[in-house]
């Protein structure tokens, strides 16, 4: 599976767009950009994810860049309850591992 | 979304005991879970996959006689701890995925202690 980059921490306000980038500039083509966050003490909770096209769903958007190296999770207006920590991961469909890597502890300020 | 239960959410058990952690998929057949265990501050450790009717695959470095997954049918998923100590003291978490999903769903952990 490729590797993702994300920064380690970020901030934002709230009420603002939080927009949390990844790098994964070794996908392949069957490989999909999945992202999921943890909130303190909890189990990891599934937002989005992608192939190649933009996507939208209730809880963010997914942009992804058109050479696929990179993408872009944004929380179009961040909450208090946003704060947590967001994990990119890149993976064939029906992939037997489920890897996380660091992620990006983002906290949203009031 | 998917829900996944995980049961207990708490557990303190002594030292030499074995513990059962039990992760249903309540609304979907879940042919594949994953376990994990998360120690503070850290990213969550894939432990094992399994599949439904199939034998765990472990990760490198995790102990299938100590750490026993069951995956007897498309709703149930157990991860029994066994002869714990205190070292073994951690966050474990499962998900499951469908036939139909590409996505996979958490539980919502359990914190084990062991005394």
């Amino acid at each position: 599976d490729a590797k993702t980059t994300q920064p380690t921490s970020m901030d934002c306000a709230e009420g603002r767009a939080a927009n949390l980038p990844c790098n994964h500039s070794t996908i392949s083509g069957n490989e999909y950009v999945y992202w999921y966050r943890q909130i303190h003490s909890q189990g990891p909770q599934y937002i989005i994810h992608g192939l190649k096209n933009n996507e939208t769903n209730e809880m963010a958007s997914l942009i992804i860049t058109e050479d696929r190296k990179s993408s872009t999770l944004i929380l179009p207006h961040a909450t208090l309850r946003d704060t947590a920590v967001y994990y990119c991961i890149v993976i064939i469909q029906g992939a037997q591992k489920l890897v996380f890597g660091q992620g990006t502890r983002l906290t949203i300020n009031p | 979304g998917a829900v996944v239960s995980q049961h207990p959410s708490r557990v303190i058990c002594k030292s030499g005991t074995s513990v059962k952690i039990e992760c249903r998929s309540l609304d979907f057949q879940a042919t594949t879970m994953f376990w994990y265990r998360q120690f503070p501050k850290k990213s969550l450790m894939l432990m094992a996959t399994s599949n439904e009717g199939s034998k765990a695959t472990y990760e490198q470095g995790v102990e299938k006689d100590k750490f026993l997954i069951n995956h007897a049918s498309l709703t149930l998923s157990t991860l029994t701890v066994t002869s714990a100590h205190p070292e073994d003291s951690s966050f474990y978490i499962c998900s499951a995925r469908g036939p139909l999903r590409t996505e996979a769903f958490f539980g919502q952990g359990t914190r084990l202690t062991v005394v």
